[in-house]
């Protein structure tokens, strides 16, 4: 069954560090998302792209943070200059082109980043 | 602004009961829901989606159904087992499009033999 890859599983960073999140979103889908989830709370929206751009980004996603889909299959997230309070999972997401099952998110199984 | 919430925090119980848990939403104008199980430490496994204009959706031992203009969702969980321990997690989809998703805070559920 396709899934959602991300890469890689635990990074451990100094604060002040840039950082690359990895994802390979399922072949055929046509929407990526990231999200985070800070431990012990809720999974919160960063942000969604669309056909080679971003549609939409929440407050979170400020300068210090990028996405790229460098390639026909990657999807990247970078965060410049780490902070501690950037320590949380990072999920990455993909959804299918509208069809019988439009808008079901699929996630990946996350990257737990620690800035230290 | 879209708030989710799911009551109760946390469950606790025998194995075989039967669980209902609870998800609701402040504003009904939504594109769908979708309901994720979350084992510790792990990613977001998708159990059912429901579209705005579906009541409900079954598979195998789950059971979500949608009531729009309440602002309600709730997940069946029949004859509950110790593998169905993990947290429950709902989130929806505003209505225009593939927009992001809003998650609830989650029910964790521990299921003991």
């Amino acid at each position: 069954e396709p899934e959602v890859t991300q890469t890689p599983s635990h990074q451990v960073t100094q604060m002040g560090q840039e950082v690359i999140l990895r994802c390979v979103p399922i072949s055929n889908h046509l929407y990526f998302y990231w999200y985070r989830q800070i431990l012990g709370q809720k999974v919160e929206f960063l942000v969604s792209f669309y056909n080679n751009e971003i549609s939409e980004k929440s407050e979170i996603f400020d300068d210090q943070f990028s996405v790229e889909r460098p390639d026909g299959s990657n999807f990247t997230l970078k965060i410049r200059s780490t902070k501690l309070e950037d320590s949380a999972m990072y999920f990455c997401a993909s959804s299918p082109s509208p069809g019988n099952n439009a808008g079901e998110a699929f996630f990946g199984q996350g990257t737990r980043l620690t800035v230290v | 602004k879209q708030e989710v919430t799911q009551i109760p925090a946390a469950l606790s119980v025998p194995e075989g009961e039967n669980l209902v848990l609870n998800c609701s939403f402040t504003d009904s104008a939504i594109y769908n829901l979708q309901w994720f199980r979350q084992d510790p430490g792990k990613g977001l496994t998708s159990l059912l989606l429901i579209q705005s204009s579906q009541r409900e959706q079954t598979s195998g031992r789950l059971n979500a159904s949608l009531d729009k203009s309440s602002g309600r969702s709730t997940l069946y969980i029949a004859a509950s087992q110790p593998g169905d321990s993990a947290t429950y997690l709902c989130a929806v989809r505003r209505s225009g499009g593939y927009n992001k998703l809003i998650f609830g805070a989650g029910t964790r559920l521990a299921v003991h033999p």
